[in-house]
This record gives structure tokens, C-alpha cells and sequence, in this order.
């Protein structure tokens, strides 16, 4: 089936410092890529959609500022916490979506701020 | 908006009984309903799905009715087995924005031998 490599599968970093997330589509084109953050024991919540060579779509209350997203070819979208602090802990995952069908999931990056 | 309730876990259960996890949801359109599970330290990975009202989706041994009527998606399976532990997530997507999914928050469970 279809592969989607998220690295790194975990992070921790210091306050202030920025961190970045990559999302590979190993065996398809990603037209489409999604980012998620899931708090502990809650669901994941969207928080933006990226189309290759666009700029990304964010969801109410996302600081795109914060959460800079990058979609440059149809095989890797980043995502970059910039000044990242204790409150942006949490799970980020990703999932890319050929042209037609569903999207497929990265394996997620936990990410803590200490 | 569109949400997805689904119950709360941990559920634990032992080896060959059987498991129910609800799901219902609030959508303004025609969803699609979907399960998702994610085993210890991997990523989400489709298990089944249902585009229409009657749908039953079915993989390894689960399955789940999209029920318009009582607007549920419940998961089912008659006889677990300890490699079904995991989390569990239902999901909705509406198909004009197919790909982007709303989340329940996940029911953990726990099969023992």
C-alpha cells in the first residue's frame, strides 16, 4: 500500500527555538497534504491543508505564523513550529492524498517543548 | 459544524470477546464515515469506510453500518484478539473536501490474553 514517511517520529527542543517536520510520500504524488495535532486523550484537530505550490489553507484559530507549512513538490510538505514553546507540545501527524482516493497517514511526530 | 463523538476507553477486554465501540456524529451534508487505527507507535491506518446510508464496511473481522437514521457509525467485531489492541478513531469527511477528515477522539483498547 501506499507509504507516507513523517520524520522525525519524535522531538524535543527548546523554548523559543524552532522545529521542522517533514512528510514524505514515498511510493505516490501528493497533490494534496493535511497536517493534524492531537492534545492527549483529545482528537485530532486539522490545522491546515496544503496543495503543491500553493500556499496552505489554514483552519480557524491556527497562527500561520507560528505553523509555517511548505508543500514545494508533490512528495514532501514541511512543517515548520517557529518560536516554539511549552503549549505546542503535542502530536503533530500528517497525511497526503494522491489526485483520486483517500489521503494516507504519516506514522506522527511527538513533539516536546521544554 | 461537523463533529464526531465516539466512546471513551480504555476498553479492555479479554482474548475472543466481543467488541462494540460507538460513534455518532453531527454533519450538515452527506458524509462519509471511516475507522481508523493506530497500533502502538504507528501511524493511522485506514480500516474501513462507508460513503452512503446502509453502507457496511468491513475489514479483518470488524465492521461498522453508516445508520443515517440514528446518524451512528458503531464498530464492531465478534472475537478479539490481542493484535486488535490499539486506538481506535471514527471519522467523517464530507465529499466535497474529501481527504479532510474530523476526528473522534479515539477509544483505546486493551485486549488481554
Amino acid at each position: 500500500g501506499a507509504v507516507v514517511s513523517q520524520h522525525p517520529s519524535w522531538v524535543i527542543c527548546k523554548s523559543g527555538t524552532s522545529v521542522k517536520i517533514e512528510c514524505r510520500s514515498l511510493d505516490f504524488q501528493a497533490t494534496t497534504m493535511f497536517w493534524y495535532r492531537q492534545f492527549p486523550k483529545q482528537s485530532l484537530m486539522l490545522m491546515a491543508t496544503s496543495n503543491e505550490g500553493s500556499k496552505a489553507t489554514y483552519e480557524q484559530g491556527v497562527e500561520k505564523d507560528k505553523f509555517l507549512i511548505n508543500h514545494a513538490s508533490l512528495t514532501l510538505s514541511t512543517l515548520t513550529v517557529t518560536s516554539a514553546h511549552p503549549e505546542d507540545s503535542s502530536f503533530y501527524i500528517c497525511s497526503a492524498r494522491p489526485l483520486t482516493g483517500l489521503a494516507f497517514f504519516g506514522q506522527g511526530t511527538r513533539l516536546t517543548v521544554v | 459544524g461537523n463533529s464526531v463523538t465516539q466512546m471513551e476507553g480504555p476498553v479492555t477486554l479479554s482474548e475472543e470477546a466481543f467488541l462494540t465501540i460507538n460513534c455518532t456524529y453531527t454533519a450538515t451534508g452527506y458524509p462519509s464515515l471511516f475507522w481508523y487505527v493506530q497500533y502502538p507507535g504507528e501511524g493511522l491506518q485506514l480500516l474501513l469506510k462507508a460513503t452512503k446510508a446502509d453502507d457496511k464496511g468491513s475489514n479483518k473481522g470488524f465492521e461498522a453500518t453508516y445508520r443515517k437514521e440514528t446518524t451512528s457509525f458503531h464498530l464492531e467485531k465478534g472475537s478479539v484478539q490481542v493484535s486488535d489492541s490499539a486506538v481506535y478513531f471514527c471519522a467523517l469527511t464530507e465529499t466535497d473536501s474529501w481527504g479532510k477528515l474530523q476526528f473522534g477522539a479515539g477509544t483505546q483498547v486493551v485486549v488481554t490474553p
